[in-house]
């Protein structure tokens, strides 16, 4: 198993540029989330779904769009990046969102946006 | 939004002293996780709390599930260079699971 796989790792994008970043998973988890950390802040929630074809918001989510198509990929689209979005896009899977349900966190993409 | 409040921010210690760190919530909280991160690597569950009062250990580290289910502590004993890292503390908030919530992290260097 792989577990939580992410790319790109390392992105440089200028202001108002549009990219996406690629999160898998392959322990057949129902639950992925999205996350960004930023200095001092710890993890803050982006979106997060509970299953192929449902998304929803979590704490910070203008400015990302995701879906969900399949279980196993849970892309985060920048439409028009701003500087304000720089920061470390940590995406996890759970297996189900009921109790006893640990997250397993990828390693992460750090993106700067000029 | 929910707001987690984790202390101390830092800690600098020598190696073979204990450690101790809290997370108080807002809000009652059902879950209560304790994550530990390294340099350019994704957070890694250490223990999860799921019931007030509850006291769990993994090896040298403990953590407890407060009885008013707002707060958590974790402590570290014996502590060695290879603890060095972020501690995260995280929970969900009662009628809400799913969505997690982080405290900002504490800085553990070791002095060996």
């Amino acid at each position: 198993n792989a577990g939580v796989t992410q790319t790109p790792k390392f992105q440089v994008l200028k202001t108002g540029q549009s990219m996406t970043l690629q999160c898998a998973q392959d322990m057949n988890h129902e639950y992925m989330s999205w996350y960004r950390q930023d200095p001092g802040m710890g993890l803050r929630l982006i979106h997060y779904s509970v299953g192929a074809g449902i998304t929803d918001q979590g704490e910070v989510p203008n400015g990302y769009n995701v879906s969900r198509s399949t279980t196993e990929d849970f892309p985060l689209r920048l439409l028009s990046a701003a500087p304000s979005q720089t920061s470390v896009y940590f995406c996890a899977s759970s297996q189900g969102t009921g109790y006893y349900n640990e997250q397993f966190f990828g390693p992460g993409t750090r993106l700067t946006v000029l | 939004g929910q707001q987690l409040n984790q202390s101390p921010q830092s800690m600098f210690i020598q190696e073979g002293e204990d450690v101790s760190m809290n997370c108080t919530s807002s809000s009652i909280f059902n879950t209560w996780l304790w994550y530990k991160q390294d340099p350019g690597e994704g957070p890694v569950l250490l223990i999860a709390l799921y019931k007030a009062g509850e006291l769990t250990s993994n090896g040298r580290l403990t953590a407890q599930f407060g009885i008013t289910r707002k707060d958590s502590f974790l402590n570290i004993s014996a502590s060695i260079p290879s603890d060095v890292g972020i501690y995260f503390c995280a929970g969900r908030e009662e009628y809400n699971f799913n969505k997690f919530y982080f405290g900002s992290g504490t800085k553990l260097n070791v002095k060996p």
